[in-house]
């Protein structure tokens, strides 16, 4: 069955602190991951693409295979990163895409 | 980026009415779409796939015949969620792919459409 999982509904961090949000998915064959990343008022949009492997806003992912995980990473969290972060897995070639539960994260001064 | 936008942004009816909301590809042409349901405080949930030209695509447990889906053509596709209940409130979301942008499949998403039904 297709699955992904984000343990943490909430996660909060200083300014200037380091942040990583969990994803761990559960998906037949070689799925393509995206992070997608909703701020306060806004629609839904794109952060990042696992197989871009490119760094947005500071931010990066990794899949890893054995572990079946596309954590999200920041080396510096800033105010402005607070938002609602959404792990998101599509079959390989595929058109549908599922999402996480969610995690709101809340980046303090 | 691609824009998809939605209409009604927020809409009210009377229980056992039908409501129609729109979900429109502005710049691009989109062949398929993809409709959503997202609770308070809760993640998407896919609802349908929607194919220009052809029958949507249901996910398990949601009623074809409760949520109608119309992709008739390459920038318009429409939801009716008909004869609605209070339990159909909810946050609806439309999102499409441009099959030209690349190979990544990224969604473009429309800003929602919040229906409450009294």
């Amino acid at each position: 069955a297709q699955r992904v999982t984000q343990p943490e509904k909430l996660l909060s961090v200083f300014k200037g602190a380091p942040v990583e949000l969990k994803c761990n998915y559960s998906y037949s064959g070689s799925p393509e991951l995206f992070w997608y990343v909703q701020y306060s008022r806004q629609r839904l949009q794109l952060l990042l693409r696992h197989i871009s492997r490119e760094s947005i806003k500071g931010f990066t992912a990794d899949l890893n295979k054995g572990e079946t995980s596309f954590h999200l990473k920041k080396p510096f969290a800033q105010e402005e990163d607070s938002a609602m972060y959404y792990c998101a897995p599509r079959r390989a070639g595929g058109f549908k895409t599922i999402f996480g539960a969610g995690t709101r994260l809340f980046v303090k001064a | 980026g691609a824009v998809v936008s939605q209409h009604p942004s927020w809409v009210i009816c009377k229980s056992g009415t039908s409501v129609k909301i729109e979900c429109r590809s502005l710049d691009f042409q989109a062949t398929t779409m993809f409709w959503y349901r997202q609770f308070p405080k809760q993640s998407l949930m896919l609802m349908a796939t929607s194919n220009e030209g052809s029958k949507a695509t249901y996910e398990q447990g949601v009623e074809k015949d409760k949520f109608l889906i119309n992709h008739a053509s390459l920038t318009l596709s429409t939801l009716t969620v008909t004869s609605a209940h209070p339990e159909d409130s909810s946050f609806y979301i439309c999102s499409a792919r441009d099959p030209w942008r690349g190979l990544a499949g990224e969604l473009f998403f429309g800003e929602g459409s919040r229906l409450t039904v009294l």
